[in-house]
C-alpha cells in the first residue's frame, strides 16, 4: 500500500542552524501538508500546499519557515534559523485531489534543537 | 479559528470493555471529522472519519457519532484489545473548499489492560 515517507527520522541541530525536512508524498496526491507536534502536545497545522504554492499557513509558520516541491516527488520544509522551541515531531501529510478528504500522514521527523 | 477540545486525556480500560473518547469543536462550518490513532514512534493513522451529513458511522469495533447541533463527536471502541492501546486524536476540518486544513484535539492516551 502506498505511504508517505519522511527523512530523516531524527535530526539534532544547533540553535541558529538551518534544517531541511524531507517528505515524499503518495505519488498521485496533489495536496500536501506539514504539521508539528511538540512533545506531549497536540498536532498543530503549519501549512498546506497545492499547485506549487502555499494554500494556507498558520500563525506558527512565520518567515523562518518555507516549503518547496523541488521536483515531482519531494516536498520539503525548511527552517532557516532554528530556535529551541522548534524542537518537535514534524509530520508531512498528503491527500488526493477531489472529493477525498482523507489525509495520510508520514512517520514524522523528530527535530531536536540544542 | 477552529478549536477542538478532547476528553479524557488518559483512559484506562480492561480488555473487552468499551472505551469512549469525546471531542467538541467551535466552528459550526466544520464538516469533516477524522479520528487518528498514533502508536509510539509512528505518525497518525486514520482509523475512521465522519462527514457532517452523517450522524453515525461504524466499522467493526469502532464507531463514531456526530452531533452537529451540540458540536461534538465521539469515538467508541467496543471489545477493546491490548493492541488498541495508543494515543487517539480527533480532528475537525472546514473541508475541501478550505484546503481541508485540520485542527486536532490534544489526544487521549488509551491503555487496555489484559
Amino acid at each position: 500500500e502506498p505511504e508517505v515517507t519522511q527523512t530523516p527520522s531524527h535530526q539534532v541541530t544547533q540553535m541558529g542552524q538551518e534544517v531541511i525536512l524531507r517528505c515524499v508524498p503518495i505519488s498521485n496526491h496533489l495536496y500536501f501538508y506539514w504539521y508539528r507536534q511538540i512533545l506531549g502536545q497536540k498536532v498543530e497545522f503549519l501549512v498546506s500546499f497545492y499547485n506549487n504554492e502555499i494554500s494556507e499557513k498558520s500563525e506558527i509558520f512565520d518567515d523562518q519557515f518555507s516549503v518547496e516541491r523541488p521536483d515531482g516527488s519531494n516536498f520539503t520544509l525548511k527552517i532557516r534559523s532554528t530556535k529551541l522551541e522548534d524542537s518537535a515531531m514534524y509530520f508531512c501529510a498528503s491527500r488526493i485531489q477531489g472529493g477525498e478528504q482523507t489525509q495520510y500522514f508520514g512517520p514524522g521527523t523528530r527535530l531536536l534543537v540544542l | 479559528g477552529e478549536n477542538v477540545e478532547q476528553h479524557p486525556s488518559t483512559l484506562s480500560v480492561q480488555e473487552g470493555d468499551s472505551a469512549v473518547i469525546k471531542c467538541t469543536y467551535s466552528d459550526s462550518a466544520s464538516n469533516y471529522f477524522p479520528w487518528y490513532k498514533q502508536e509510539l514512534g509512528k505518525g497518525p493513522q486514520l482509523i475512521i472519519d465522519i462527514r457532517s451529513n452523517v450522524g453515525e458511522k461504524k466499522d467493526q469495533r469502532i464507531a463514531v457519532t456526530l452531533n452537529k447541533t451540540a458540536k461534538h463527536f465521539s469515538l467508541h471502541i467496543t471489545e477493546t484489545q491490548p493492541e488498541d492501546s495508543a494515543v487517539y486524536f480527533c480532528a475537525a476540518s472546514l473541508g475541501l473548499y478550505n484546503n481541508n486544513d485540520m485542527r486536532f484535539g490534544a489526544g487521549t492516551r488509551l491503555t487496555v489492560k489484559p
